[in-house]
């Protein structure tokens, strides 16, 4: 059984240029959440999809955006990146809000 | 405002030597406490959920437990393998969102 999956591991992108960010949710998972990571802290959260839709968001501009597919899958888009956008991106999937998730090895953006 | 904070930030501890981390939160009704495990660079990893004040989870060298404002994750003779950062969570009924804690950095030497 397959647990959740990121793409990319890794990436390197300029000041002001866009991103896309993937997710693959564990088998049974229709919910999906994003998070930030910055170095030495937790888990910030971005936003959650279920059924295709936001159904959260959290303190996040609206440079920060995502999709939910039929599939399940999800992406996370950043536009205009900042240098303060440098993290650690998590992906979490869960069977609904409020129970455990499992997250994915996350995608390391370096913003230069 | 909904907050988590975790003590100590980071943790020494010989080969053995047990000890408790804590997690305290404020928030507008407690749904669910979750701790985790991370290792550098890599995603979170689930240890338990808790959902209700005297309630005990257990697992090999680690036990969490849960009261109305804290919850405790106490490592019983650790290993070096052990070593990681936990991380504590809590999903509120009042927003419906996950809030985080900053972890506890735990070292186990040999």
């Amino acid at each position: 059984d397959a647990g959740v999956t990121q793409s990319p591991t890794h990436l390197i992108k300029t000041r002001g240029q866009q991103v896309t960010l993937r997710c693959s949710p564990k088998s049974g998972h229709d919910t999906v959440s994003w998070y930030q990571q910055a170095l030495g802290q937790g888990p910030q959260f971005i936003f959650q999809y279920y059924e295709e839709e936001e159904r959260q968001r959290g303190n996040f501009p609206d440079r920060f955006s995502g999709h939910q597919f039929p599939n399940y899958s999800s992406e996370l888009n950043v536009n205009a990146l900042l240098l303060g956008d440098s993290a650690l991106y998590l992906c979490a999937s869960s069977t609904d809000r409020g129970n455990e998730q499992f997250f994915g090895p996350g995608t390391r953006l370096t913003v230069l | 405002e909904d907050q988590v904070t975790q003590s100590p930030e980071a943790l020494r501890l010989q080969e053995g030597e047990s000890s408790s981390l804590n997690c305290s939160y404020t928030v507008s009704g407690l749904r669910g406490l979750f701790w985790y495990r991370q290792d550098p660079g890599k995603g979170p990893e689930f240890l338990f959920t808790l959902y209700s004040a005297g309630e005990e989870k257990e697992k090999e060298r680690l036990k969490a437990t849960l009261t109305k404002k804290e919850s405790f994750l106490h490592i019983t003779a650790p290993k070096p393998e052990d070593s990681a950062t936990y991380l504590c969570a809590v999903f509120t009924s009042g927003t419906y969102k996950y809030i985080f804690g900053t972890g506890t950095r735990l070292k186990v030497l040999a």
